[in-house]
């Protein structure tokens, strides 16, 4: 059974740096064609892609958020981490994880994890 | 900055079709964006309904399809339901490991 869970901090201050964490089961993060996105969707508004890992360990980001994200792994724990750093109240949104198979589709996603950036 | 934009609202009656697009501010929609729809309702992660232009992903039932209608991606649901009535998404694959989502299209069933 594919799963994926997001944690990280539920509220940040404006210029602090966010870190995520995406712990998977059900999956290698080394399988081939497979990787881990980053999705988030502030409060009723529309989902946003942010960075994306592959198995292969590259990685993509988002062209206009790419000078705040970086994407890593931890695949002896099943974690896939996102850091947005200088973070502004128009980052708050719910941030997802989610499986992307490449060139087909996010199948499975996390349920989301609220971030709030306020002071 | 590429825009993917969809349209904003749509109503359909129980048992009508109704379909849906995604396009591009600059350039035509094809095959090689691997267009892909998603399924939103309230408070609910999204759940994938179609990929690679007209796949449907496992379970989602035949009234859902996907196509290229002119230049852009298309979703049609025929014989809509209740259930149906949800926020959809479309995600273009721009190349380079980098995907695009769409505006969103809110749905209405009445």
């Amino acid at each position: 059974q594919v799963t994926l869970k997001e944690s990280g901090p539920v509220l940040v201050k404006p210029t602090e740096t966010l870190t995520l964490t995406c712990t998977v089961s059900g999956f290698s993060l080394s399988n081939a064609r497979m990787g881990v996105s980053w999705i988030r969707q502030p409060p009723g508004k529309a989902l946003e892609w942010l960075a994306h890992i592959f198995s292969t360990d590259e990685k993509s980001y988002s062209t206009s958020l790419k000078s705040r994200l970086t994407i890593s792994r931890d695949t002896s724990k099943s974690q896939v981490l996102l850091t947005m750093t200088n973070m502004d109240p128009v980052d708050t949104a719910t941030y997802y994880c989610a499986r992307g198979i490449l060139r087909r589709e996010f199948d499975y996603w996390g349920l989301g994890t609220l971030v709030t950036v306020s002071s | 900055q590429t825009v993917v934009t969809q349209e904003p609202s749509f109503s359909v009656s129980p048992g009508g079709t109704v379909t849906l697009t995604c396009g591009l501010t600059s350039g035509s929609v094809s095959t090689s964006h691997y267009p892909s729809w998603y399924q939103q309702t309230p408070g609910q992660a999204p759940r994938s309904l179609i990929y690679s232009t007209n796949t449907r992903s496992s379970g989602v039932p035949h009234r859902f399809s996907g196509s290229i209608l002119g230049n852009k991606a298309a979703l049609t649901i025929t014989g809509a339901q209740a259930a149906d009535e949800s926020d959809y998404y479309c995600v273009l694959y721009m190349g380079y490991g980098i995907y695009v989502f769409g505006t969103g299209t809110k749905v209405t069933v009445l």
